[in-house]
Parts: structure tokens; sequence; C-alpha cells
């Protein structure tokens, strides 16, 4: 059965400093990577990593896929109170026909 | 503007009664899907389609119907055998592939 597993649960940072939330997977012929961003209501996409596209930036933040251990990243830099969010991770392999989300992070960003 | 909506924003029903959640697509997108998110959890995936008149369904599809009559629409209905109907309900349409989905606003159904 498909897997994603996200870390840490929550997070409370404050303004400016760097935070890494984990994604790690177990999934039969990986496809593809998501990051999503989920404010209030719907998820709003961020990025995509695939076996062509393993590392993607844009702005402050950035996310690198690792195919051989099974995870990715999401790094923000800089960090403002607008991050405040639960970010979603998913991914697909050949297996299925849909992605596997994982419960997500929880960061609060404090002034 | 191209996007998905979704109606209601906000749902309230008494327990028993069926209810029918809307979802719409302007992205001529052929796959359309289905998630349920509840506090602390991830998105759980109901049903899916690939293309019109035909559906599939995910991990947690007891209790629930759709039907994809169109392309454009993919209703929801949340019948009285949903053990535990409140939640927070996604509809999603991507292109059909390992390809990111775009997410509607979503409705929050509170059952009484």
């Amino acid at each position: 059965e498909d897997k994603v597993v996200q870390s840490p649960l929550s997070l409370v940072v404050h303004e400016g400093d760097t935070v890494t939330l984990n994604c790690s997977y177990e999934v039969t012929n990986f496809r593809s990577l998501l990051w999503y961003k989920q404010e209030k209501k719907a998820p709003t996409f961020l990025f995509m990593l695939t076996s062509s596209g393993i590392e993607k930036k844009s702005g402050r933040l950035s996310s690198i896929l690792d195919k051989k251990e099974l995870f990715s990243i999401l790094n923000i830099t800089a960090t403002q109170t607008g991050d405040s969010a639960v970010y979603l991770c998913a991914v697909k392999g050949n297996y299925g026909q849909n992605f596997v989300f994982g419960p997500g992070t929880r960061l609060s960003v404090l002034p | 503007d191209g996007g998905i909506t979704q109606s209601p924003k906000y749902l309230f029903r008494k327990e028993g009664q069926n209810v029918t959640l809307s979802c719409e697509q302007n992205l001529n997108h052929d796959a359309m899907y289905w998630y349920r998110q509840d506090p602390g959890q991830g998105l759980r995936l109901i049903y899916y389609s690939q293309i019109v008149n035909d559906f599939q369904k995910g991990d947690i599809a007891e209790g629930y119907s759709v039907s994809r009559e169109k392309k454009e629409s993919f209703p929801l209905t949340v019948t009285s055998a949903q053990k535990n109907p409140t939640a927070f309900y996604l509809c999603a349409s991507s292109i059909v592939g390992p390809n990111e989905q775009f997410f509607g606003p979503g409705t929050r159904l509170t059952v009484l």
C-alpha cells in the first residue's frame, strides 16, 4: 500500500527563520511528488518533482527530491507570517491512478 | 477566468438526509476527483473520474455516490449510509496522468 509520511506535523517559528519540511514515501514505481500550500480552503500548487526534475525553486521556497532515499524536503527561507499554512505532500506511483496525500505539516510563523 | 467552483461553501443537514455537493470546472480537464479532509489529516480520495460517464471508487467510497454526465461537472452525493459525514470536502481536476491537481474552494458539511 502506498504511504506518505510528513514531519514535523506542526511547527512554530518566528519571522525571518528558515524552515525545512520533510516528506517520506513508499510507493510502487514512483512517478511524481507534489507539494501544496493550504491556507483556509483550497490547496494551491507549489512544486512538482519527478525523475527528470529533482530540484525546484521559486523565490524563498525550494524543494528537492531524493529518489534513492525516498524523501523530499521543502525549504522556506526568511519566513513571513503569510507563509503560515498547512503544507501537503502527495505522491503518485504507477500502481493506482491517483495521488496519495500525507497528513500535512502545519506551519505557524509568528511576527 | 478558468477554475473550479464548488457550492455551497457551507452546508448543514440533519442526520439521515442525503445531500449533494456541486463541483464544476471550465479548465477542460478530463479527470476530476473528490476528497475528504478531516482535522489533522491529509486528503482522502472518495471517488475519481477520468472520462465522462465513467468513475472509480477511491479509498473511502462507502456512503457516497457520484455521477459524471458532463465533462465539466462531477457532483458528489453524501448518503445517509455515510456514518460520519461531517467534514471538509474538496473537488479537484487535472489532465489525466501524474500532473498537478487544481482544487476548488471546498464545501464544509456539518451534519446535526
